[in-house]
């Protein structure tokens, strides 16, 4: 089952302008992952989130999270070509079966 | 930083086959790994947890006789699609954490994934 809901499914921008995504997520949770998939290709982690932590950056990244609103988001600014790939926010839950059920991911295309 | 290696990319094979994809933790022990199916433009379902020295945890739906699992070391786990059938054909990657268990809020890290072909 599916648990991170991203929005939008797939967005298309200009080299230099910053994307934005969305997830949002149904039960209590431990954590929050975002990856990045190249076609073909395995999963990359980009950033790792606690529950108790609201923002996070790393690079060109930036990711909140809003446990009140079972939301989180991710920003790539300043984007490049090479950001072209589908994003993944993933959830953990708090039980002690360690399972991450990824949500239905985000299309980028970043136009040069 | 921890690197997962799967074997191999890419099979293309009869029906009726059994495969066998390898996924090693290379410079990490992993208690648990993760296997997972993607469909073309799909998110990934996880099939399976697999458990170093136990049996493997499967999801719902996921046929454990089809799908068998093996977590042989804390380095290796092996999954083999048993009598492949052309439905079986899709995009099947794992994953390792260092670290046990969900307190350690540590990323997984991802093996390339595995193309499987079923004629």
């Amino acid at each position: 089952s599916q648990q991170g809901e991203e929005d939008p499914q797939a967005l298309s921008i200009q080299e230099g302008e910053n994307a934005t995504m969305n997830c949002s997520y149904k039960t209590s949770i431990n954590n929050l992952q975002w990856y990045r998939q190249n076609s073909g290709r395995g999963l990359v982690h980009l950033i790792l989130i606690r529950s108790n932590e609201r923002e996070k950056h790393s690079g060109r990244l930036r990711v909140t999270l809003d446990t009140s609103k079972k939301s989180s988001s991710l920003l790539i600014t300043a984007s490049r070509a090479a950001d072209t790939a589908s994003y993944f926010c993933a959830t953990e839950e708090g039980t002690s079966y360690d399972k991450v059920i990824f949500g239905p991911g985000t299309s980028l295309s970043v136009i040069p | 930083g921890a690197v997962v290696s799967q074997h191999p990319s890419r099979v293309i094979c009869k029906s009726g086959t059994s495969v066998k994809i390898e996924c090693r933790s290379l410079d990490f022990q992993a208690t648990t790994m993760f296997w997972y199916r993607q469909f073309p433009k799909q998110s990934l379902m996880l099939m399976a947890t697999s458990n170093e020295g136990s049996k493997a945890t499967y999801e719902q739906g996921v046929e454990k006789d089809k799908f068998l699992i093996n977590h042989a070391s804390l380095t290796l786990s092996t999954l083999t699609v048993t009598s492949a059938h052309p439905e079986d054909s899709s995009f099947y990657i794992c994953s390792a954490r260092v670290g046990v268990g969900w307190e350690s809020n540590q990323p997984q890290h991802f093996g390339d994934g595995t193309r499987l072909s079923i004629l």
